[in-house]
């Protein structure tokens, strides 16, 4: 049973340019979360989806973030005009039953924005 | 506001000495607890979990962490320890009744075990 694929693992954009994430959840989990990992700020919850709706997003950024489920094998998180300060590792989660905090990880995938 | 705070942000010890890595939260009522690990550049993988009942709960690799409700503490801890468990620690809580569903993760506890 294959776990959470993050694509890519690694990404690096110049300041200005557009970013995309995809996370494909473990099949049959409802519900997929979002969270970025820096050294500084530790482990942020960014957003999650449940049956593809979305549920809570108030951990994103107001502007040039956004995240899509537009199936549920797959949500993206798209970072616009990226800034250096968006360089983290963007980590993605699905469970079967989120309500009781099990999650399942992903890698990660690394964004550097020079 | 619902928090968890890990004080120690390294521990070093030797191989084969016994282990404790100390978790606090902050939550109203009584929450969900965790712990997850973080090996290097992987994601990370569930340790072991309280939901309620006995405090002791047991998890995999020979860990397990108590829960007091009394001192608002949910502490790892592993009787001899192996240098394949150097990692990343993370404490987090669930505050699911609530209504939310998402995990808030203390900073972190790198663990360090010297053969």
């Amino acid at each position: 049973n294959a776990g959470v694929i993050q694509t890519p693992r690694h990404k690096v954009t110049g300041k200005g340019q557009e970013a995309t994430l995809w996370c494909e959840p473990i099949s049959g989990h409802s519900a997929v979360f979002w969270y970025r990992q820096t050294i500084v700020q530790g482990l942020e919850f960014l957003t999650y989806f449940r049956n593809q709706a979305p549920i809570d997003d108030s951990g994103m950024p107001k502007e040039r973030f956004s995240a899509q489920m537009p199936n549920q094998s797959h949500s993206t998180l798209k970072i616009q005009s990226t800034q250096p300060q968006d360089s983290a590792v963007y980590l993605c989660a699905s469970s079967n039953r989120a309500n009781t905090g099990q999650l399942y990880f992903g890698e990660g995938s690394k964004l550097t924005v020079l | 506001a619902q928090s968890v705070t890990q004080p120690d942000a390294r521990v070093t010890v030797s191989e084969g000495a016994s282990l404790q890595l100390r978790c606090k939260y902050s939550y109203s009522a009584t929450p969900y607890l965790f712990w997850y690990v973080q090996y290097p550049r992987q994601g990370l993988q569930l340790l072991l979990k309280y939901y309620s009942g006995d405090p002791v709960v047991q998890g995999v690799n020979s860990f397990e962490a108590e829960f007091s409700k009394s001192n608002s503490s949910f502490h790892l801890q592993k009787a001899s320890v192996h240098w394949s468990d150097s990692a990343v620690y993370f404490c987090a809580l669930s505050p699911a009744s609530s209504g939310s569903w998402q995990l808030i993760f203390g900073s972190g506890t790198q663990l360090t075990v010297m053969p």
